[in-house]
């Protein structure tokens, strides 16, 4: 069966720019999940979805940042005016709800000039 | 102080030999334990769900939790050359989402 599927794979991009990142979930999973790793760093939660309920978006560092999901399937994680700082790999998870193991894509890892 | 502590190594060890990872983590609350692999450049791979304390094996992988010590291990036996990769742990607590991770320990098994 298909994983937690993202792209692009790289993205790089010249600081000052929007991206956009997309994660396509596991069918069937309800929930899903926003995580940025930084090198040396753990993963860092940033954003939540489940179902049609209000996402909890409590880990996003900046106004900068913002995620759709539409339903239960796709979601895009969204940079604004992006910052050098912004540089990381970010990766998309998704279970079958909220209490259930996360299963991890393969990440986007974004690089900014 | 972190949440959840993890010596990033690298550790290396020969192939066969029997490797010992480990977190501590600073809050009594946490229940649910998990390890998780990850490849360079890939995202990680769910090793092992483990809730609350007691022992969990899973083919070559046994995981480990003392919650009187916080103190979580997972034991691979037999180690492979495959086996190398950095290894996460995770916590969080009852009825949450939010998974609290350890930093990874780099693993390198020698062939």
């Amino acid at each position: 069966g298909a994983g937690v599927s993202q792209s692009p794979s790289n993205k790089v991009t010249e600081k000052g720019k929007d991206v956009e990142l997309r994660c396509d979930p596991i069918s069937g999973h309800t929930a899903l999940y926003w995580y940025r790793q930084r090198l040396g760093q753990g993963l860092e939660f940033l954003i939540y979805f489940q179902g049609n309920s209000a996402p909890d978006k409590s880990g996003l560092p900046s106004d900068r940042f913002s995620a759709e999901r539409t339903g239960e399937s796709v979601s895009t994680l969204t940079i604004q005016r992006t910052q050098q700082e912004d540089s990381a790999v970010y990766l998309c998870a998704s279970s079958l709800d909220q209490n259930q193991p996360q299963h991890f894509g393969d990440g986007t890892r974004l690089s900014i000039l | 102080q972190k949440e959840v502590e993890q010596d990033p190594g690298p550790l290396s060890v020969p192939e066969g030999a029997i490797v010992s990872l480990n977190c501590t983590y600073s809050n009594s609350a946490f229940q649910y334990f998990m390890w998780y692999r990850q490849y360079s450049r890939k995202g990680p791979e769910l090793l092992m769900y483990t809730y609350s304390s007691g022992n969990k094996e899973d083919g070559r992988f046994t995981a480990q939790v003392d919650k009187s010590s916080k103190y979580i291990s997972l034991f691979i036996r037999d180690s492979q050359p495959s086996d190398s990769a950095t290894y996460l742990c995770a916590t969080t607590t009852s009825g949450t989402y939010k998974y609290i991770f350890g930093t990874g320990t780099r693993l390198k098994v020698l062939a």
